[in-house]
């Protein structure tokens, strides 16, 4: 079983409407919790960060996190073709090493 | 530069010849790390540097891959006697932070790797 698990998709929506993503980790000891976006043949950057459980909103974009469940969500709304891209969800106990998810491509239809 | 910059951006080589991936972080970041994503998966840590030190290279597949940095700048990863398996886009990124993830991680574009 892989420590972070996140549905690669392909996730097709049309412009405005509310993306859903989410990962589900195994690993209790994670308690940095991210999401990076990465456009075709470029790096990844870092979206939102969110330390433990809890919601934490930046724009149109809202992060959640219940290490209850072990499951993270990040979600978009009023997306724009803009936001077209894949999805990483990252995470990590209290250190340097990041462990991500296989992201999720998703593309935003005019 | 203004951000992390990787060379060279792709790279096709034969099975069995060695290869140099470098990595120029941005100024002033003191840890690099290197990161392996293969088509359709998750980035892989390969291996982290605070300075010139390694102090964790547990995610080096083989001893075919090994990695070094001058000072707090360039970094290199070679990977000796390439195998197809090796084909990947290798990532590197720096951050000004040392030691902690809370520090935000600038990757570069990345080296594509092609092994035939």
């Amino acid at each position: 079983q892989k420590e972070v698990e996140q549905d690669p998709g392909p996730l097709s929506v049309p412009e405005g409407a509310i993306v859903s993503l989410n990962c589900t980790y195994s690993n209790s000891a994670f308690q940095y919790f991210m999401w990076y976006r990465q456009y075709s043949r470029k790096g990844p950057e870092l979206l939102m960060y969110t330390y433990s459980s809890g919601n934490k909103e930046d724009g149109r974009f809202t992060a959640q996190v219940d290490k209850s469940s072990k499951y993270i969500s990040l979600f978009i709304r009023d997306s724009q073709p803009s936001d077209s891209a894949t999805y990483l969800c990252a995470m990590s106990a209290d250190d340097y090493k990041l462990s991500f998810g296989a992201g999720t491509t998703v593309t935003v239809r005019a | 530069g203004a951000g992390v910059s990787q060379s060279p951006s792709n790279k096709v080589t034969e099975k069995g010849k060695d290869v140099e991936l470098r990595c120029d972080p941005i100024s002033g970041h003191t840890a690099l790390y290197w990161y392996r994503q293969r088509l359709g998966q998750g980035l892989e840590f390969l291996i982290y540097f605070q300075g010139n030190s390694a102090p964790d290279k547990s995610g080096l597949p083989s001893d075919r891959f090994s990695a070094e940095r001058t000072g707090e700048s360039v970094s290199t990863l070679t990977i000796q006697r390439t195998q197809q398996e090796d084909s990947a886009v290798y990532l590197c990124a720096s951050s000004i932070t040392s030691g902690s993830v809370t520090g935000e991680l600038f990757f570069g574009e990345g080296s594509r790797l092609t092994v035939l």
